[in-house]
């Protein structure tokens, strides 16, 4: 199984603030990794694909990047419906990380 | 606009199977272009993959879930299954049904990421 290790778990920052999200993983998945953002009693969203692909209608504030084992999401300026909880997950066999939680400091 | 939407009971005693659902509307789940998967969600934790199917039926489970999980497709209705046997109160979750992405690794074609999302459904394991 490959394990997907996020960090930090948690996060505390200021609106307008800079997010750095990391995941890696356990072995190579070349870019097979997409980003999810859940806020309480929601689905998931899909943020974004194969590394580095926004997915339709998100902002260009939200941006990845990475390949093989270790990956970043980047939200560039947060806005106040970032504040949420953030999980990875690798397509080679799937499985998602634990989540990092972005909170209001 | 594509659609899923989950349905099922919301209860299931210890020991029995779980069944549940997943209606997609506004496009085909016979589309080559996708997988169609499960996932669940304990309360308070984090995301499980359970299991993903092509339209043509082909599989590919979550290793430690496979002995007890079933996922099939009904073309004809546009729904396709989720279930799972045994269950314990480790399974009480929210159950999540989502299209995949379908990227062809090397000779095989495999589910990659979920979107969009069915709104989740809560089955709690208790007698």
């Amino acid at each position: 199984e490959i394990v997907l290790t996020q960090s930090p778990a948690t996060l505390s920052l200021s609106p307008g603030e800079r997010a750095t999200l990391s995941c890696r993983a356990s072995q190579s998945v070349s870019s097979y990794l997409a980003w999810y953002q859940q806020k309480p009693g929601q689905a998931p969203r899909l943020l974004i694909y194969d590394a580095s692909n926004r997915a339709t209608g998100i902002p260009a504030r939200f941006s990845g990047s990475g390949s093989g084992t270790d990956f970043t999401l980047t939200i560039s300026s947060l806005e106040p419906e970032d504040f949420a909880v953030y999980y990875c997950q690798q397509g080679l066999r799937v499985t998602f990380g634990q989540g990092t939680k972005v909170e209001i400091k | 606009q594509l659609q899923l939407q989950e349905s099922g009971p919301g209860l299931v005693k210890p020991s029995e199977t779980l069944s549940l659902t997943c209606t997609v509307s506004g496009g085909s789940i016979s589309s080559s272009s996708y997988y169609w998967g499960w996932i669940r969600q304990p309360p308070g934790k984090g995301l499980e993959w359970i299991g993903s199917i092509y339209y043509s039926g082909s599989t590919y489970y979550n290793p430690s879930l496979k002995s007890r999980v079933t996922i099939s497709v009904d073309t004809s209705k546009n729904q396709f299954s989720l279930k799972l046997s045994s269950v314990t109160a480790a399974d009480t979750a929210v159950y999540y049904c989502a299209r995949s992405g379908a990227t062809i690794f090397g000779v095989v074609i495999i589910p990659n990421w979920f979107d969009p999302w069915g709104q989740g459904t809560l089955v709690t394991v208790s007698s």
